[in-house]
């Protein structure tokens, strides 16, 4: 049973559509995230959630959108695609900081390519 | 704002040779750290933490890592590096319970 499940693992779509990523986790951790992982690896962080509310929303265009409907769902809706947008999208889950589990759990990660 | 360098971008070694893997981070609080591993084409993988106490904390795979506060310096380190080895490796410090920031990763190359 996948810990974080992200689906789809790869998506090829054209420039200017919608697209969306799912990311499901079964820990029963509180806290979810979207990290965006460009061509040369470098991890950002896009959005946290705690229990259904956003804590962290970084410098990222408004046509990303998080979704979370419940504490173990966080899906991230792009609007009008951009060449830019290209790259690996990573989900994670953590427990609260502090508890001694505590600690990233990340999803396999979504390759976009937008052509 | 908190930062985490890894000075090394890219590490070759030969299979069966010790591995030392350079991290440094600013923070202004005692942090909490971690190391990830990222085969091609996979997730992280989480190889340990350090949260206070003993400085030597060991993980996963083989891996231990040293806490030095006087050098802001998590230091990765594995005695004897096998070909499943080759990865990339991030270090990352808690931002106040925030988010983690990762350094920029090093790729490590394992020779025959």
């Amino acid at each position: 049973d996948t810990a974080v499940s992200q689906t789809p693992k790869y998506l090829v779509t054209q420039m200017g559509n919608d697209k969306s990523i799912k990311c499901e986790q079964n820990l029963g951790h509180d806290t979810m995230y979207w990290y965006k992982q460009d061509s040369k690896k470098f991890l950002k962080i896009m959005f946290s959630y705690n229990n259904k509310e956003l804590i962290i929303n970084e410098t990222v265009p408004n046509r990303f959108s998080p979704k979370s409907p419940d504490k173990a769902h966080l899906n991230l809706h792009i609007n009008s695609l951009e060449l830019g947008d290209s790259a690996v999208y990573f989900c994670a889950s953590s427990q609260r900081p502090g508890q001694p589990d505590y600690g990233y759990t990340f999803g396999s990660g979504t390759r976009l390519t937008v052509v | 704002a908190q930062s985490v360098t890894q000075p090394d971008i890219h590490i070759t070694v030969s299979e069966g040779a010790s591995l030392e893997l350079r991290c440094n981070y600013s923070y202004g609080a005692t942090p909490y750290l971690f190391w990830y591993v990222q085969s091609p084409g996979q997730g992280l993988q989480l190889l340990l933490k350090y949260f206070s106490g003993d400085t030597l904390v060991q993980g996963i795979k083989g891996f231990e890592a040293e806490f030095k506060r006087s050098q802001s310096s998590f230091n990765l380190r594995k005695p004897s590096v096998h070909w499943s080895d080759a990865a990339e490796y991030f270090c990352a410090v808690d931002n106040y319970g925030q988010n983690f920031v990762f350094g920029p990763g090093t790729r490590l190359s394992v020779l025959p």
